[in-house]
C-alpha cells in the first residue's frame, strides 16, 4: 500500500447505528487531517492530529469522536448521525506543522445515513 | 475570516485551449495556497503549492501564480488535454490559525 488510504470506501447506516471510518497513511508524514465534503458546501476540515495530538476541532459536532492511535493511523467513530450527515469524508496527511506542508489525500468514504 | 472564491464555477473547452483558472482569498495573510485536482467521486490530487514568499510554481503544463496584495492566485494550463477533465480546488492556508480554507472548485471539460 502506498500513499494514503481510507476504509472503507462506502457505507450506508442508518441513525442509531455506531460505525468507525479508517485512514493509514504510508508517508511516514506527521500530521492528519479529517474533512468533509458535501454536495453544498466547500470541502471543510473537521479535526487535525499532530504527532498523534489533536490540535484543531473545527466546531464539529460530538457525534463525531476522532482517534488518533499513532501518527500513521486515524479513525473517525460515528454514531447518532444525521441525514445531513451524509457526505464524502476524506482524510489527509503532511510531513509536519498543520496545514503548512503540502497535503496528500486519500480516496475518501462516501456516507450515507438514512 | 478567510474565504475563498473561485472563478468559473464550471468551464467546457476544446481540447488544445490555454486555461486560466481563477482563485481569489478576503485575508492576504496566508502562509500557502495549494491547488488541487479531484476526479469524480475521488480523493484530491495534489498539483502545486506556492508559499506564501514565492511569486509562481511550475510543474509540466501547469503554472500556478500567486499576487498576495491583490488576493489572488491563478492557475494556468497549457494545451488542455481530455485527461485534464476535473474539478480543481484551490485551499489557502492562513497565517497563524495554519487552517485551510477552500474553494468551491471550477469544473472542467476538455473536449476531444
Amino acid at each position: 500500500e502506498t500513499g494514503v488510504t481510507q476504509t472503507p470506501r462506502h457505507l450506508v447506516m442508518g441513525m442509531t447505528n455506531k460505525k468507525s471510518l479508517k485512514c493509514e497513511q504510508h508517508l511516514g508524514h506527521n500530521a492528519m487531517y479529517w474533512y468533509k465534503q458535501s454536495a453544498k458546501k466547500p470541502l471543510e476540515l473537521m479535526f487535525v492530529y499532530n504527532f498523534k495530538e489533536q490540535t484543531e476541532n473545527n466546531s464539529v459536532p460530538s457525534r463525531f469522536s476522532p482517534e488518533c492511535p499513532n501518527s500513521s493511523h486515524l479513525f473517525l467513530h460515528l454514531h447518532t448521525l444525521q441525514p445531513e450527515d451524509s457526505a464524502l469524508y476524506l482524510c489527509a496527511s503532511s510531513q509536519g506543522g498543520a496545514g503548512g506542508d503540502e497535503q496528500f489525500f486519500g480516496p475518501g468514504t462516501r456516507l450515507t445515513v438514512l | 475570516k478567510q474565504e475563498v472564491t473561485q472563478i468559473p464555477a464550471a468551464l467546457s473547452v476544446p481540447e488544445g485551449e490555454n486555461l486560466v483558472l481563477n482563485c481569489s482569498f478576503t485575508d492576504s495573510a496566508i502562509y500557502n495556497l495549494q491547488w488541487f485536482r479531484q476526479d469524480p467521486g475521488k480523493g484530491l490530487t495534489s498539483l502545486l503549492l506556492i508559499q506564501s514568499s514565492q511569486r509562481e510554481q511550475t510543474s509540466g503544463r501547469l503554472n500556478a501564480s500567486l499576487d498576495k496584495s491583490s488576493g489572488r492566485s491563478t492557475l494556468y494550463i497549457a494545451a488542455s488535454q481530455p485527461g485534464d477533465s476535473a474539478t480543481y480546488l484551490c485551499a489557502v492556508v492562513s497565517g497563524g490559525s495554519y487552517i485551510p480554507t477552500f474553494g468551491r472548485g471550477t469544473s472542467l471539460i476538455v473536449h476531444p
